[in-house]
């Protein structure tokens, strides 16, 4: 089965410091979402991307992240200036048209130091 | 808040019987409900989708969904120790999914 790629898999920071977490999609996927799980919680909605601009983003989601698409196959977040409680594993999830499937990456862990 | 609720367990059952998982959720609007398979430090993996109210089985797994009752349930016939994992029920709405914090399942030999 095609797979959902990130990189890095594991990914320490400084506080303050700008972070970037790629994904390669599965290639004729069209929905493109970003998830975060903290250790021990639930998986968390952050924020979903279609036709190149945001369809929807979480609370979370607030201005020190971003997402885009820059040479049509990654698809990445960047996380501004880190914050400790921006440790999270972070897992990038796409899926083609409506209704089918969505298939999750493996996931960043990402620890902010 | 639309919320997606789970017993977090463990639920610990022997080899080869019925595992029972259990999910509410509190939006009417919800459409789709999935359940996800996660073993610890991994990605989410999809087992099950159901769309409408009553059963869907695959193979050892048979989702239950009664939207009256805001409630999804997945069984697991003839559970296997590498059924181990935590169990997430998660619910669409809009174009997102809102995960509960999922049931930790034990399957002993």
């Amino acid at each position: 089965e095609p797979e959902v790629t990130q990189t890095p898999s594991h990914q320490v920071t400084q506080m303050g410091q700008e972070v970037i977490l790629r994904c390669v999609p599965i290639s004729n996927h069209l929905y493109f979402y970003w998830y975060r799980q903290i250790l021990g919680q639930k998986v968390e909605f952050l924020v979903s991307f279609y036709n190149n601009e945001i369809s929807e983003k979480s609370e979370i989601f607030d201005d020190q992240f971003s997402v885009e698409r820059p040479d049509g196959s990654n698809f990445t977040l960047k996380i501004r200036s880190t914050k400790l409680e921006d440790s999270a594993m972070y897992f990038c999830a796409t899926r083609g048209p409506p209704n089918e499937k969505l298939l999750f990456g493996s996931g960043t862990q990402l620890s902010v130091l | 808040q639309k919320e997606v609720e789970q017993n977090s367990g463990p639920l610990s059952v022997p080899e080869g019987a019925i595992a029972s998982l259990n999910c509410t959720y509190s939006d009417r609007g919800s459409q789709s409900f999935f359940w996800y398979r996660q073993y610890s430090g991994k990605s989410p993996e999809l087992i099950m989708f159901i769309y409408s109210n009553g059963d869907k089985e695959d193979g050892r797994f048979t989702a239950q969904l009664n939207k009256a009752s805001q409630y999804v349930s997945l069984l697991i016939r003839d559970s296997q120790p590498s059924d181990s994992a935590t169990y997430l029920c998660a619910v669409s709405l809009t174009d997102k999914l809102i995960f509960g914090t999922g049931t930790r399942l034990q399957v002993f030999p």
